[in-house]
């Protein structure tokens, strides 16, 4: 079965640092990528996707990220944040195999300091 | 936008009640699932349907759990007898075979006293 880690539980960054999510997933197969958002009380957004092709992926509001097939990576990306990214991020799997579920990392929460 | 939509929003019970979680999936979506969100455990998966028949309910708590799609239109949560430890949000989900992505709704957030 597949997993997937999010190293970084709590993050705080100032307004316009740069931002870099880890996450890393286990599974020897094929998988689609996602990383939804959480923004405070609200639900789970899809931010962005990654199912083939060019591995740099461009979501909503200026984020993106890399899948590293070597690496079983899929960090999340963001050049210079704002107090409204402040939410929690999940990254979450599919298995070529698993139908549409979704295996989901722990998430991180971002606090952006104005 | 066609949403996902759950109710109740929020349920506030006590201890050894029935709570009952409903959910409308997007017309036309095959799949539904369950998430439930925990300050501990994060997103687990607790059930998953499609075309109404559940496939894999592993992740949940059989004793006081179960999990119906009476319709294609409703997918329902039932715990009885709730406990303490169910406190959490409870999201549904919900998308098409073949489409990849799951359209969440806004969650249930469940309080167990």
């Amino acid at each position: 079965a597949q997993s997937v880690s999010q190293h970084n539980h709590h993050v705080i960054l100032s307004e316009a640092a740069s931002l870099e999510l880890g996450c890393n997933y286990s599974y020897g197969g094929t998988v689609n990528l996602f990383w939804y958002v959480q923004y405070p009380g609200q639900h789970l957004q899809l931010l962005l996707k990654y199912f083939s092709g060019d591995p740099l992926v461009k979501g909503i509001k200026g984020f993106e990220a890399e899948f590293i097939k070597s690496k079983f990576s899929f960090n999340l990306r963001k050049p210079s944040v704002q107090w409204s990214d402040t939410a929690e991020y999940f990254c979450a799997v599919r298995a070529n195999n698993a139908g549409n579920m979704l295996t989901f990392g722990g998430g991180t929460r971002l606090m952006v300091k104005p | 936008d066609a949403r996902v939509t759950q109710t109740p929003r929020d349920k506030v019970t006590e201890m050894g009640q029935e709570v009952t979680m409903r959910c409308q999936p997007i017309l036309g979506h095959n799949t539904v699932f369950w998430y439930r969100q925990t300050m501990m455990q994060g997103l687990e998966l607790l059930a998953y349907f499609r075309n109404r028949a559940p496939l894999d309910d592993s992740g949940m708590p059989k004793d006081r759990f179960s999990a119906e799609m009476p319709d294609a239109t409703l997918a329902t949560l039932k715990i009885q007898p709730s406990e303490p430890r169910d406190s959490a949000v409870y999201f549904c989900a919900s998308g098409l075979t073949g489409a990849n992505v799951l359209t969440f709704g806004a969650g249930s957030r469940l309080t167990v006293l």
